[in-house]
This record gives structure tokens, sequence and C-alpha cells, in this order.
């Protein structure tokens, strides 16, 4: 299947800082990028959808200028957290869908997760 | 509302055994329907996924999922689970009517334990 990454898999930042989360399909072209949220022992909760070369779309409850989404290439989509604080400690986890039908019914695939620790 | 139902928080199976986690949904018409799993500190793995045709469909490591409309369900299934089975598995439903720019809506996840 197609892969995703994310980088960093682990980031541990003081309160108050700026974290940039990568995501990259690797072998297939993604118009379409999505982020998510995961507390400990809880679904997958989307936080937005990130479209290449357009704003992002964010789900209700989640504050746009706090998570800031860029999607400026097929391949790349970041999430930056701006002025950590401590409840934005999470489990963040991108996913990709294929945008030229290459893998069929546009399938999500998703990268490993990024492991963010605000202190 | 689109929903994803797994109404056991935690499986637990002697290895050997035959495995169920069960899913339901809600959806407007006929939906896509997947299965993933999760290792801890891990990304979400695909496993399988019903799209159309037959209402049977295998997947990786030897999962099944069943489809049932008229029940509107599709319980994962394993014929003899493994120690290594054990995981967090997520059901997760997209509507047909998003087409394909719909969201995968997820299931709150059910924790298999495979006991040796």
């Amino acid at each position: 299947g197609a892969v995703v990454s994310q980088h960093p898999s682990r980031v541990i930042c003081k309160s108050g800082t700026s974290v940039k989360i990568e995501c990259r399909s690797l072998d297939f072209q993604a118009t379409t990028m999505f982020w998510y949220r995961q507390f400990p022992k809880q679904s997958l909760m989307l936080m937005a959808t990130s479209n290449e070369g357009s704003k992002a779309t964010y789900e209700q409850g989640v504050e746009k200028d706090k998570f800031l989404i860029n999607h400026a290439s097929l391949t790349l989509s970041t999430l930056t957290v701006t002025s950590a604080h401590p409840e934005d400690s999470s489990f963040y986890i991108c996913s990709a869908r294929d945008s030229a039908g290459v893998l069929e019914y546009n399938e999500q695939f998703f990268g490993p997760g990024t492991r963010l620790t605000v202190l | 509302a689109q929903s994803v139902a797994q109404p056991e928080d935690q499986v637990n199976v002697a290895e050997g055994n035959p495995l169920t986690v069960k899913c339901t949904y809600s959806v407007s018409g006929n939906p896509y329907l997947f299965w993933y799993v999760q290792y801890p500190n891990r990304g979400l793995q695909f496993l399988l996924k019903y799209i159309t045709g037959d209402n049977l469909v295998k997947g990786s490591y030897g999962f099944e999922a069943e489809f049932n409309k008229s029940q509107t369900s599709f319980h994962l299934k394993k014929p003899s689970a493994l120690v290594s089975d054990s995981a967090l598995y997520f059901c997760a439903v997209r509507d047909r009517g998003g087409g394909s720019q719909g969201n995968l809506i997820f299931g709150k996840g059910t924790k298999l334990s495979v006991k040796p």
C-alpha cells in the first residue's frame, strides 16, 4: 500500500513554543490530507481537512489560529501547534488520500503519528 | 447523522480461538466500510474494506469481515487468534454520498487482548 510519513515521531517542547509536524505522501499525490488528534484510549478526532493550494477546513471547536495547517504541495502538509500548552499534548495522526485515482476508491492512508508532549 | 458504533471496549480471547470484534453503522445509503488496526504509539494500519460485491471481505493478517446490510453491521473476524493480534481496532465508515471527498467516521475503538 501507499506510504505516509510523519516527522517528527516524538517531540517534547516547552509551554509557549510552537511545534511543526510534517506529513508526507511518499509514493502518491494527495490532493487532500487530514489531521487527527487522538487522546489516550480514545478514537481519532478529525481536526481539519487540508486541501492542496487552498485553506484548510477546520472541524467545529478546533482553533484555526492555534493549529495552523499548510498544504503547499501534493505530497506535503504541515501542522503547526502555536503557543503550545500542556493540554495540547496528544498523539497527532495525519492521513492522505490519493488524488489521481491510481489507488482505488480514493483510499486514505495514515501516517505513523507524532507524540507531542508540552511541558 | 452518520455514526459508527463499536459496542465493546475490550475483547479478550485465548490464542487459537476465533475472535469477533463488532461494528455497526448508521449512514444514509450504502457506505464504504473499513477496519484499521493500531499498535501502541503507532498510526493506523489498513486491514480491509468493503466497497461493493461479495459481502465477505478478506483482508490482511487472516482477518475478514462480513457486511450485513439488514443488520447494518460489519463485524471483524478471525478464525484463530494470535497473541500478536493484540491491538486497538477501529471500524470506520465513509458515506458514498460524500463522493470521493467524504470523510471517514471512526468508531471509538475496541481493544483486543489475546492471551497465550
